[in-house]
Order: C-alpha cells, then structure tokens, then sequence
C-alpha cells in the first residue's frame, strides 16, 4: 500500500512568491495533518482536519498561511507570500478516526527554502 | 496547554546495551496518548510506540517499551539491544482528545549507537 504522499519533495522558491504543498493521505484514513519542522522551532502542528473539516487551525503561523481539504484524499497548505522565515521541512499526516487507532502515519515531507 | 519535555539532547550508547530516552508530559487533559517516533538522518518520520492515558499495561513492540508512570507524568522509552540501526533522532509526543488531536512534539534526543 502507498503511503501518505507529498508533492513536490523539494521546493526552492524567491520571497514574495506563492507555495503550493500536496499531500495525498493514505487510502481510507480520515484525518490529516500538517507539521513544520525547523531547527529553532523543532515539530509544530499547524493544522488538522477531520473528515476534510478543519478542527484546529491555532498553530497555523500567519494569515499568509492556508490549508484547504476539498476531498478525502487531498489538501494543500499553502503560503501567500512566502518569506525566508518560512524555509522548513513540512510534514503531512494521516490517521483512521477510530478509536484505539492512535497512529499518525507520516509523509516523506517537503523541504522548502524560501531565498 | 499541553507540553512535552526531553532533558537529553544527545546519547551515547555501546552497541547491544539497554537505551532509556527520557520523556515527562504536562496535561490538564484526563484522556490523552503518548507517542514515540524515531527519525533517522534521511528525515522520515517513522512511528515506534504508542500508549493511552487509561492503558493499565505498559506498551510494548518488539525491542521497543514505553515505560509509563502516570503520577510522575513520565513516559520514557526503552530500547532493549540497541543495534547500530537504532542511531537517530527520537521525539516523544502527546496527544490529547483521547489521542485524536494534533501531536505536541518535545525537542528531542539524538542517539548514537557506538559499536
């Protein structure tokens, strides 16, 4: 079975352009999240969705920032301008909504410098 | 607001020894689950162990044990006969909701596994 799959693996882009991230879940999970991991900043939730319905937003840094689910098997996180400060690695991640079935399969993330 | 916190930046261990990672939490949640993840250096985020805040019995998989003493709010992992393989990033994380919410990530542990 295919895992949780992000597009593109790795992005280089100039400040003030707009990012697109993808995530494909794996097939029959109904939750998903975005992660951001920095050095300073280490692994931080940005945004979480439930049945494509966004639940928790609160770590989403800014208002330049947006994540849409429009279906069960895609979202995108995407950053409007982008600035240097932006430059991490992003993480989506899937789960069943069920209970006893805690565990949140993770993409292979994408690297974004923002220069 | 829940935290997670790893004292040990960085270990040290002979091959085939015993490893503790240490972890303690903080939660007003009463239902809540604790993860560990292991990330080597190619960046992948690999889940190892998962445990409920109401799981009467320790978590176990494989050479990997989660040590869980509620009252100290301490969930440490135990690798049991490390292997060189083992060298990596490790970072305990909470998740409240009854482990359906987004992970809160400590800042994590290196260990180098010496042969």
């Amino acid at each position: 079975d295919a895992g949780v799959i992000q597009s593109p693996r790795h992005e280089v882009t100039e400040m003030g352009q707009e990012v697109t991230l993808r995530c494909k879940p794996i097939s029959g999970h109904n939750s998903l999240f975005w992660y951001r991991q920095t050095m300073m900043r280490g692994l931080e939730l940005l945004i979480y969705f439930n049945n494509n319905v966004p639940i928790d937003d609160s770590g989403m840094p800014e208002d330049r920032f947006s994540a849409k689910m429009p279906n069960a098997s895609f979202s995108t996180l995407k950053i409007q301008p982008s600035e240097p400060r932006d430059s991490a690695v992003y993480f989506c991640a899937s789960r069943i909504l069920a209970g006893g079935m805690n565990e949140q399969f993770f993409g292979p993330g994408t690297r974004l410098t923002v220069l | 607001a829940q935290k997670i916190t790893q004292t040990q930046p960085g270990m040290f261990v002979q091959e085939k020894e015993a490893v503790t990672l240490d972890c303690t939490y903080d939660t007003s949640d009463p239902s809540y689950g604790l993860f560990w993840y292991k990330q080597p250096s190619s960046g992948e985020m690999i889940f190892l162990i998962y445990q409920g805040s109401y799981d009467q019995q320790n978590a176990t998989e494989g050479r990997y044990s989660l040590n869980f003493q509620k009252a100290r709010k301490s969930a440490n992992l135990v690798i049991s006969a490390s292997q060189l393989g083992d060298s990596a990033m490790y970072f305990c994380a909470m998740s409240t909701g009854g482990g359906a919410d987004g992970l809160t990530f400590g800042k994590g542990t290196h260990l180098i596994i010496q042969p």
